[in-house]
Parts: structure tokens; C-alpha cells; sequence
């Protein structure tokens, strides 16, 4: 089962900043199968990204995904005050799907 | 527009078992699958598991073999999740989530596009 670690934990930022957040697979992910997920306090996840760099319909384009094999990068190009949440990828390139635990985003 | 609302929280004992449902709208609700995800509290995403909503396939996480059953209505284009002999760190919020890939040679799922509002389900003695 492969494992997602993301880094770091907590990331502080000012709005307008750039935001750069990791997400690291202890094997290979087949096919760049990554998603990203924004989670907001008492709300339910919302998908940005999958497949490693395609945006998800109505998710604006200061939010952008890279990487492949066992490296990869949300990032956030101007921070706007509603994007601080906790960001969550998802690999799905086998089986079982499994979740990274988590950067939260934090206003500095 | 798609929507998946669920079913209101509930409170079970230790042992006692607990349906939640996840009522789909916007979409045709066979064309897709639908996986549930829990989240204890203060704690990460798990995958529970995945039905399809054409044929009533399942795959589900190891863990939960044996506990949990994923069934669905296509009359009311509702999904439902039982989980049963509940314990205390069953206690989370859980989600259901439209599902648009699944690849039935490797049990492969994909990625989630849409979210229910989420049930939580808390077990106490």
C-alpha cells in the first residue's frame, strides 16, 4: 500500500503569497493518478486538482498541480482569503485509494 | 447542479449498527460510482469502500471487510452504507462521493468530484 506524506504540516502565509505545498509517495504513482482536495472547518472536501495537473470544473486557475512518479506540488500562485483550508492528496493509481494526512494552511 | 445530500447525524452504542444514506441529484445515477470516506475527529481521510451504481459491484477496504455493506437504490437514486458491530473509533464524520472512474480489471478507483455534505456518527456507551 502506498503511503502519501505531505509537507509541511502547517504552512503559514500572508494573502497575495505564494503557496507551495508537497505531497510525496513512498513508491512510484502509476500515471501521475494524484488529486488534491481543499477542506474548509465543517465542510465536506472539494476535489482542485487530478491527474497530477488537471483543474477540476469551477476551480480557479491561481491553483495549478505538478510532479510525477513520487513527487508532487499543489500550488497556490496569489493566496485569496477563502483559500486558507487544509489541502489533502489522494493517490489512485492502485488499489486501495489513499490519502495524504494533510497541510493546513494557515492566515500568518 | 450535482448534489449528494446524506442523511442526519446519528448517536449508536457500542455493538449496534447504523445505515447512512446519500440521496444523488443532478446526474444520471447509474453512469456512476459512488465511494464512501470517513474522517474521525481532528483526523485525516479513509476510504471505506466503492459500489456501482449500474450494477451493484463492490470493492471495499480491507479493514472494513466483514463490517460494512454498500447497497443502492436506483428508483430513488440513493446510496446507502450499513456498518455494523460499530466501536468507538468508528466515531466520525462520513462522506459520500461521486466516483467517476473505476477500472473493474484492477479494482482500481479514481479520484472523487463530488461531495456529500457528511453524516456524523458517533458511538458511545
Amino acid at each position: 500500500e502506498i503511503v502519501l506524506t505531505q509537507s509541511p504540516g502547517t504552512l503559514s502565509l500572508s494573502p497575495g503569497e505564494r503557496a507551495t505545498l508537497s505531497c510525496r509517495a513512498s513508491q512510484s504513482v502509476s500515471s501521475s493518478y494524484l488529486a488534491w482536495y481543499q477542506q474548509k472547518p465543517g465542510q465536506a472536501p472539494r476535489l482542485l486538482i487530478y491527474g497530477a495537473s488537471s483543474r477540476a470544473t469551477g476551480i480557479p486557475d491561481r491553483f495549478s498541480g505538478s510532479g510525477s512518479g513520487t513527487d508532487f506540488t499543489l500550488t497556490i500562485s496569489r493566496l485569496e482569503p477563502e483559500d486558507f483550508a487544509v489541502y489533502y492528496c489522494q493517490q489512485y493509481g492502485s488499489s486501495p485509494p489513499i490519502f495524504g494526512q494533510g497541510t493546513r494552511l494557515e492566515i500568518k | 447542479q450535482v448534489q449528494l445530500v446524506q442523511s442526519g447525524a446519528e448517536v449508536k452504542k457500542p455493538g449496534a449498527s447504523v445505515k447512512v444514506s446519500c440521496k444523488a441529484s443532478g446526474y444520471t445515477f447509474t453512469s456512476y460510482g459512488i465511494s464512501w470516506v470517513r474522517q474521525a475527529p481532528g483526523q485525516g481521510l479513509e476510504w471505506m469502500g466503492w459500489i456501482s451504481a449500474y450494477n451493484g459491484n463492490t470493492n471495499y477496504a480491507q479493514k472494513l471487510q466483514g463490517r460494512v455493506t454498500m447497497t443502492t437504490d436506483t428508483s430513488t437514486s440513493t446510496a446507502y452504507m450499513e456498518l455494523r458491530s460499530l466501536r468507538s473509533d468508528d466515531t466520525a464524520v462520513y462522506y459520500c462521493a461521486r466516483a467517476p472512474y473505476y477500472d473493474f480489471w484492477s479494482g482500481r478507483v479514481g479520484y472523487f468530484d463530488y461531495w456529500g455534505q457528511g453524516t456524523l456518527v458517533t458511538v458511545s456507551s
